[in-house]
């Protein structure tokens, strides 16, 4: 059974730093290009940005409002993806989810979202 | 960045009905397009993708179809599962974007 399990949200200040992780199993993790979607609190849904696989020397795609302050990595030993956040910002308030990459660029797994808010 | 646009962004309907939702996009993505639903504290589910491609596992009353830059989700006979927020997503380019989504309600 495909599993995608976020941490690392919590509270953080303006101008803070915070790592998120997404761990994988039931999958072939290294694989799959994987992506990262946030949801502001009652919003819709923002594509974060996507890191290829491997065979795509791990290359990166970022949204141009995140562009500069995350940065998105994964290590395939330990099926982790990871969404390192600096310079957080109010509006960075969201649940931030990760998804598994299928296809032509659809994302057919989903995890269960991590929580961040930012606030003083 | 290609803007999708969703309508309606409310929709009021009684199990059983039969649902559209459209998402029109700004320029061209041929059929690079999936939907989405999400109930509420849950992560959203694939429903469709390749603009009509139902995905593995989803009802055969959800439908994509698509015509130009205008796709079009149906639900032939909306059950009480269905109560949600849709979503639609393009992949063609990037930045991936989404529509503003539809939330379809009891009525």
């Amino acid at each position: 059974e495909v599993q995608l399990v976020e941490s690392g949200g919590g509270l953080v200040q303006p101008g803070g730093s915070l790592r998120l992780s997404c761990a994988a199993s039931g999958f072939i993790f290294s694989d799959h290009y994987m992506d990262w979607v946030r949801q502001a609190p009652g919003k819709g849904l923002e594509w974060v940005g996507r890191i290829r696989n491997r065979a795509n020397s791990y290359t990166t795609e970022t949204a141009a409002s995140v562009k500069g302050r995350f940065t998105i990595s994964r290590d395939d030993s330990k099926n982790a993806l990871y969404l390192q956040i600096n310079g957080l910002k109010t509006e960075d308030t969201a649940v931030y989810y990760c998804a598994r990459m299928f296809g032509s660029g659809y994302s057919d797994y989903w995890g269960q979202g991590t929580l961040v808010t930012v606030s003083s | 960045d290609i803007q999708l646009t969703q309508s309606p962004s409310f929709l009021s309907a009684s199990v059983g009905d039969r649902v559209t939702i459209t998402c029109r996009a700004s320029q061209g993505i041929s059929s690079y397009l999936a939907w989405y639903h999400q109930k509420p504290g849950k992560a959203p589910k694939l429903l469709i993708y390749a603009a009509s491609t139902v995905q593995s596992g989803v009802p055969s009353r959800f439908s994509g179809s698509a015509s130009g830059t205008e796709f079009t989700l149906t639900i032939s006979s909306l059950q009480p599962e269905d109560f949600a927020t849709y979503y639609c997503q393009q992949v063609n380019s990037y930045p991936l974007t989404f529509g503003g989504g539809t939330k379809v309600e009891i009525k």
